[in-house]
């Protein structure tokens, strides 16, 4: 049930800004953006959520285009430590409730 | 540091035993989450439980499976017969709700890995 569209994989070089796109085309004015990650092995980890402002937080900034049909997660000093799944995650808090549903995600490969 | 607790780490049982995998969820988080996770699926949502109310287990197969919250303190999921097709990640996650539902984290726990032979 994702609602929403990612690259499959991701390469980026060590110390560069990783930019992890993400197209929700069908988003709804009550829809949230949210991102995750996963770690070889790992459970999900959450990273950032957004409405319509961008935010930042230590690990990462999020970036909502006006029209909010597409976003764009930027880690700005990826480390090696950084290669995981990506998540993007839209979510009705009103009717969707609780649901996460999580896509494919974007396999992302920092590289030395 | 709060985490959410899942045993047993790993399992590894024959067609047609039971299976029991526990999650301690962080406390004080009222919703509860149920994830598989194989290769060929990716993760999906079995079920999930707010304030210990089961409100959707939808993607869980009826017919073997249940999940429950005897407490605030354990999820369970139980597998019974247990077939090779169970085989994968099991994660339990957590989230405090409020009244438009989880706005901020999902705490995922580290997962069960089942292998059923």
């Amino acid at each position: 049930d994702a609602k929403t569209t990612q690259p499959t994989s991701m390469d980026c070089a060590e110390g560069r800004a990783a930019n992890l796109p993400c197209n929700h085309s069908t988003i709804s004015g009550n829809e949230y953006v949210y991102w995750y990650r996963q770690i070889h092995s790992q459970g999900p980890q959450y990273i950032i959520h957004g409405l319509k402002n961008n935010e930042t937080n230590e690990m990462a900034s999020l970036i909502i285009t006006e029209d909010r049909k597409s976003s764009t997660l930027i880690l700005p000093h990826a480390t090696l430590r950084d290669t995981a799944v990506y998540y993007c995650i839209v979510r009705d808090l009103a009717h969707n409730f609780n649901k996460f549903y999580f896509g494919s995600g974007t396999k992302l490969n920092v590289k030395p | 540091d709060a985490r959410v607790t899942q045993t047993p780490r790993h399992k590894v049982t024959e067609m047609g035993q039971e299976v029991t995998m526990r999650c301690q969820p962080i406390l004080g988080h009222n919703t509860v989450f149920w994830y598989r996770q194989t290769m060929m699926q990716g993760l999906e949502l079995l079920a999930y439980f707010r304030n210990r109310a089961p409100l959707d287990d939808s993607g869980m197969p009826k017919d073997r499976f249940s999940a429950e919250m005897p407490d605030a303190t354990l999820a369970t999921l139980k597998i019974q017969p247990s077939e090779p097709r169970d085989s994968a990640v099991y994660f339990c996650a957590s989230g405090l709700t409020g009244g438009g539902g989880i706005t901020g984290e999902l705490f995922f726990g580290e997962g069960s890995r089942l292998t059923v032979l």
